[in-house]
């Protein structure tokens, strides 16, 4: 039930671009991603809303395919601050309400 | 700057003694979660509320977890008696659910991090 992420691990070079994917076996409501450095709290990047929407922030953008049940986040000429664990965040409304974090992906971001 | 408030930051117990952990959710949310992190098992949903209402708490051992709203501004987990497997961080979040149902930002605390001796 938990959404499946996307790489598990990458590790990159300043300047590279990454890809992760977040993948539910259930009809999402919304997805939010999150970004969590070591020993922090996770901390909202963007929400994605039903309507095959992509968003950006800076250099990060996303988007999300309902029908796929799936989202990705798009990390452009990535920064050595772009460091952490990247987490998704699904609504399910399938009944009963349900908010469920996908297995996060760790990326490294090396000088 | 407002901000969610979890206490304590740090909390080392032995086995079978009963541990709270509080939280402040920013005002004017609606919305409070409890999530406990392992490194083996990710962020994990313990426990929601909505307007001080438990919506779901499928998430949470129920034999020795529980996990109250007494007012708006405090919301609490319990776990009684603790175990050595109940170690990990335990976050509290709020967010604000507007007219739709939808979702806005979840706001996480720093977080409280316990150890069962």
């Amino acid at each position: 039930q938990q959404p499946v992420q996307s790489p598990q691990a990458v590790i990159l070079r300043e300047g590279e671009d990454a890809v992760i994917n977040c993948s539910s076996s259930k009809a999402l409501y919304s997805v939010h991603w999150y970004r969590q450095k070591h020993g922090e709290a996770p901390v909202f990047l963007m929400i994605l809303l039903k309507g095959g929407e992509q968003k950006g922030h800076e250099k990060i953008s996303a988007s999300f395919n309902e029908k796929k049940q799936q989202s990705s986040l798009y990390l452009t000429a990535s920064q050595l601050s772009y460091s952490g664990t990247y987490f998704c965040g699904t609504e399910i409304i399938s009944g009963t309400y349900k908010y469920i974090f996908g297995t996060g992906t760790r990326l490294k971001v090396l000088a | 700057d407002a901000r969610v408030t979890q206490t304590p930051r740090h909390k080392v117990t032995e086995m079978g003694q009963e541990v709270t952990m509080r939280c402040q959710p920013i005002l004017g949310h609606n919305t409070v979660f409890w999530y406990r992190q392992t490194m083996m098992q990710g962020l994990e949903l313990l426990a929601y509320f909505r307007n001080r209402a438990p919506l779901d708490d499928s998430g949470m051992p129920k034999d020795r977890f529980s996990a109250e709203m007494p007012d708006a501004t405090l919301a609490t987990l319990k776990i009684q008696p603790s175990e050595p497997r109940d170690s990990a961080v335990y976050f509290c979040a709020s967010g604000l659910v507007r007219f739709g149902g939808q979702l806005n930002i979840q706001y996480f605390g720093a977080g409280t991090r316990l150890s069962v001796l």
